[in-house]
């Protein structure tokens, strides 16, 4: 069966240093890969996404994830954390009609 | 505005008693569908929708039904709540299928006594 895995539940970082969440999915064949933001008491948006082309691509809001294909992997990257960066991030592939998320992993940035 | 909209948004009721929750999307999407978000659990899907009158059970479909009659509109009924059903409930819908960026709407606390 389809799954995804964050492997960071909770980080908890001071504003200006760097993110890198993990996000590792099992599935064979073709994905589109999502990065998903939840800011507190908010819905769900996009960050980013990956359907095919460059392994790297660029969110909103400074965010970028590089997809390698060999290590199922899908790891979004951030150079410099602010506090508005706060929020629950999901990591979530699209494979054979399902969107399946992972657990989540919440971020805290302190000023 | 393009939007998912759901009602209510939050919601107190008691075991057993039948509730329906709306979701209605204004982008002529054909694909929609419901999550429940539960802590540590992140979103697991309940029930999907690729058009109208086609409906299929994702990942915890136990509890509710849906239905899809009109192509903005996807209910999600609970026939018989309880206590386990108490969580934060998200509507999605996407242009096509699954994909396609899903935009959510801004979720329904449903809490069960």
């Amino acid at each position: 069966a389809q799954s995804v895995s964050q492997h960071n539940h909770h980080v908890i970082l001071s504003e200006a240093a760097s993110l890198e969440l993990g996000c590792n999915y099992s599935y064979g064949g073709t994905v589109n890969l999502f990065w998903y933001v939840q800011y507190p008491g908010q819905h769900l948006q996009l960050l980013l996404k990956y359907f095919s082309g460059d392994p790297l691509v660029k969110g909103i809001k400074g965010f970028e994830a590089e997809f390698i294909k060999s290590k199922f992997s899908f790891n979004l990257r951030k150079p410099s954390v602010q506090w508005s960066d706060t929020a629950e991030y999901f990591c979530a592939v699209n494979a054979a009609d399902k969107l399946i998320f992972g657990t989540g992993t919440r971020l805290q940035v302190f000023p | 505005e393009a939007q998912v909209t759901q009602n209510p948004r939050y919601l107190i009721t008691v075991t057993g008693k039948k509730l329906t929750v709306t979701c209605s999307q204004n982008m002529n999407h054909e694909y929609m569908s419901w999550y429940r978000q539960d802590p540590g659990l992140g979103l697991r899907q309940i029930y999907y929708s690729m058009n109208v009158e086609v409906t299929d059970k994702g990942d915890v479909p136990e509890g509710y039904k849906v239905s899809r009659k009109e192509k903005r509109n996807f209910p999600l009924i609970l026939e018989s709540p309880s206590p386990n059903q108490t969580s934060l409930y998200f509507c999605a819908s996407s242009l096509s299928r699954g994909y396609n960026e899903q935009f959510f709407g801004p979720g329904t606390r449903l809490t069960v006594l």
